[in-house]
Order: structure tokens, then C-alpha cells, then sequence
């Protein structure tokens, strides 16, 4: 199976700031590739599909890219409403792979 | 508005069998695959099982395969696991989930349910 590697595991970032996530696949999953936003007590909400296309009511200021092996989210002004837990997912081959997760903490 | 509600978690003794369930809404459930996703609490997020439509596709990832089955029932909205054999390593969140367009195998995952908590333990 697919293993998907996130780096950092925990980033600390200033409301305002920017954020730059990266998940890694260890072989190719083409542009297979969504992210996950978890707060807490709460069920993942997918954000990005396909690397780079939001979901439905998600706002601008998140944003992905990349393609093969190397994908990045990037939150361009985090908001209080975005400190959680992101997961990175391929659904390039079965099963299905996550990410260990990186969590956004206030700075 | 689309909603998952799942039931049926609890503590159960190792070696034992338990069945979740996980009623649909708010969508045409017969027109798409349905997946449980797991979660250890304060862990990362581990995909259980997979079912198509119309139950003619069916995947389990290999932690499980042989003790868990998934079904479905599009007349009653309704989405199960039943669990056998239970081991201290199921303990986990386990959450229903909507699989993503384009039919099996599901892409993504969206939305999820609330989730419902599966202890294992004596």
C-alpha cells in the first residue's frame, strides 16, 4: 500500500500567518490526492480534491498543489476557525492511505 | 443537508462481536459506495471497509479482513458492520462515511458521520 508521510507534524503559526503543509506519497499518486480539515471532537471535512480543487463552501484562503509524489496545503491568512488537524489522502490506488496528520497550533 | 448518524459502539470483551450501524439522509444512498473510516483516539485515521452501491463490490483493509463484514440495506438508508472477533487494536472511533463521485472505488471521502466509539477490552 501507498504510504503518505506529513511533514511538520506540528506547525505554530500566528493568526494572519501563513501556513504551508506537506504530505509526501512514496510512489506516485498522479493528482489522486485530497486534504482534510479535523477540529476537535469533531469528523474530518474533506477541503481539496483532486490536489488543488476545493470543496464545496470551502473558503479561498486554502489552497493545494502538486502532483506525483509531493503535495502542499497552504492556508494564505489562518483564522482562529483554522487551527485543527490536516490530513493529507490517496485515492490513487486501494486501499486507501492517509496521512499521520499535522496539527496547527496557535504561536 | 446530507446527514450521517452512526450507532451501535461500546465496550465489548476481546474475542467478542459487535455491529454498527449507520443511518443515511439527506442524499440518494443507493447511488453511491459507503466506507467506514477509524480513528484511535488522538491518532491518525485508518480506512476499515468499502461497499458499492449495490453490494456488488466490497473491500476491507487487511487488519480486518476475515473477522469484519460490511453490508447495506438502500431500502432502510442504512449502512452496517458487523465486527467478530474483536481485538484490543479495533478500539477506535469508528465513522460512516460517503464515498466520493465517480462510483467504486470510491475517491474520497465526504461527509462523515459524528462517529461512534468501539472499546475493546476485559
Amino acid at each position: 500500500e501507498i504510504v503518505m508521510t506529513q511533514s511538520p507534524a506540528t506547525l505554530s503559526v500566528s493568526p494572519g500567518e501563513r501556513a504551508t503543509l506537506s504530505c509526501r506519497a512514496s510512489q506516485s499518486v498522479s493528482s489522486n490526492l485530497g486534504w482534510y480539515q479535523q477540529k476537535p471532537g469533531q469528523a474530518p471535512r474533506l477541503l481539496i480534491y483532486g490536489a488543488s480543487t476545493r470543496a464545496t463552501g470551502i473558503p479561498a484562503r486554502f489552497s493545494g498543489s502538486g502532483s506525483g509524489t509531493e503535495f502542499t496545503l497552504t492556508i494564505s491568512s489562518l483564522q482562529s476557525e483554522d487551527f485543527a488537524v490536516y490530513y493529507c489522502q490517496q485515492y490513487n490506488n486501494w486501499p486507501r492511505t492517509f496521512g499521520q496528520g499535522t496539527k496547527v497550533e496557535i504561536k | 443537508e446530507v446527514q450521517l448518524v452512526e450507532s451501535g459502539g461500546g465496550l465489548v470483551q476481546p474475542g467478542r462481536s459487535l455491529r454498527l450501524s449507520c443511518a443515511a439522509s439527506g442524499f440518494t444512498f443507493d447511488d453511491y459506495a459507503m466506507h467506514w473510516v477509524r480513528q484511535v483516539p488522538g491518532k491518525g485515521l485508518e480506512w476499515v471497509s468499502g461497499i458499492s452501491w449495490n453490494s456488488g463490490s466490497i473491500g476491507y483493509a487487511d487488519s480486518v479482513k476475515g473477522r469484519f463484514t460490511i453490508s447495506r440495506d438502500n431500502a432502510k438508508n442504512s449502512l452496517n458492520l458487523q465486527m467478530n472477533s474483536l481485538r484490543a487494536e479495533d478500539t477506535a472511533l469508528y465513522y460512516c462515511a460517503k464515498g466520493g463521485p465517480g462510483g467504486w472505488p470510491s475517491p474520497w471521502f465526504d461527509p462523515w458521520g459524528q462517529g461512534t466509539l468501539v472499546t475493546v477490552s476485559s
